[in-house]
């Protein structure tokens, strides 16, 4: 199947700093991709939906401001979370849509620690 | 309100049994249902998908039954083995596939 890769896989960063996360589709243009927040033994909450060359599409209740998405590719959407906060810990996913098929296809995940 | 229901929240099956995970939901615009499957610290990978158009698909030992009617779907594992334990998604999206609708999750530990 269709692969996507997810950077960096762990990450721990002081409070008051800003981190990025990468998400690439390695093998297929993924016209959009998704970001989801998975606490421990939960379900994944979806936070936005991007579009390449678009702004991002938040969820109700998600930060803009403190979740900033770009979809500057084809292959690569970015999230950084800014001015982090310990409870920003959380297990983040990417997730890529292969054109019209529906077929989503998941990152690795990136878990973030903010002390 | 949660668009797609799923249960049992978990299951131990000993190996070779056959594990079952039902969802249901109520949108009837859904037309895409997959499952995922997640091992601990991973994302989370396509294991099948069904449309409505069809009652069950096969995949190896693993099989979707879909009841349009009742909207339900449900997993079935044949011969599961430990390698399987893991935690299943159940999922739905309207044919735009603009957003995907998750269940609860079920964790699946399968005992030697």
């Amino acid at each position: 199947g269709a692969v996507v890769s997810q950077h960096p896989s762990w990450v721990i960063c002081k409070s008051g700093t800003s981190v990025k996360i990468e998400c690439r589709s390695l093998d297929f243009q993924a016209t959009t991709m998704f970001w989801y927040r998975q606490f421990p033994k939960q379900s994944l909450m979806l936070m936005a939906t991007s579009n390449e060359g678009s702004k991002a599409t938040y969820e109700q209740g998600v930060e803009k401001d403190k979740f900033l998405i770009n979809h500057a590719s084809l292959t690569l959407s970015t999230l950084t979370v800014t001015s982090a906060h310990p409870e920003d810990s959380s297990f983040y996913i990417c997730s890529a849509r292969t054109g019209y098929t529906g077929e989503l296809f998941f990152g690795e995940g990136s878990r973030l620690t903010v002390l | 309100q949660q668009q797609v229901k799923q249960s049992p929240q978990s299951l131990i099956v000993q190996k070779g049994g056959i594990s079952i995970i039902n969802c249901a939901y109520e949108n009837t615009a859904f037309d895409y249902f997959p499952w995922y499957q997640q091992f601990p610290g991973k994302g989370p990978a396509l294991l099948i998908a069904i449309r409505p158009d069809v009652s069950e698909k096969k995949e190896g030992r693993f099989t979707i039954s879909f009841n349009k009617s009742a909207k339900q779907f449900s997993l079935h594992i044949m011969d599961s083995q430990p390698g399987d334990s893991a935690t299943y998604f159940c999922a739905a999206s309207k044919g735009d596939f603009n957003k995907f609708y998750f269940g609860s999750g079920t964790k699946l530990n399968v005992k030697p």
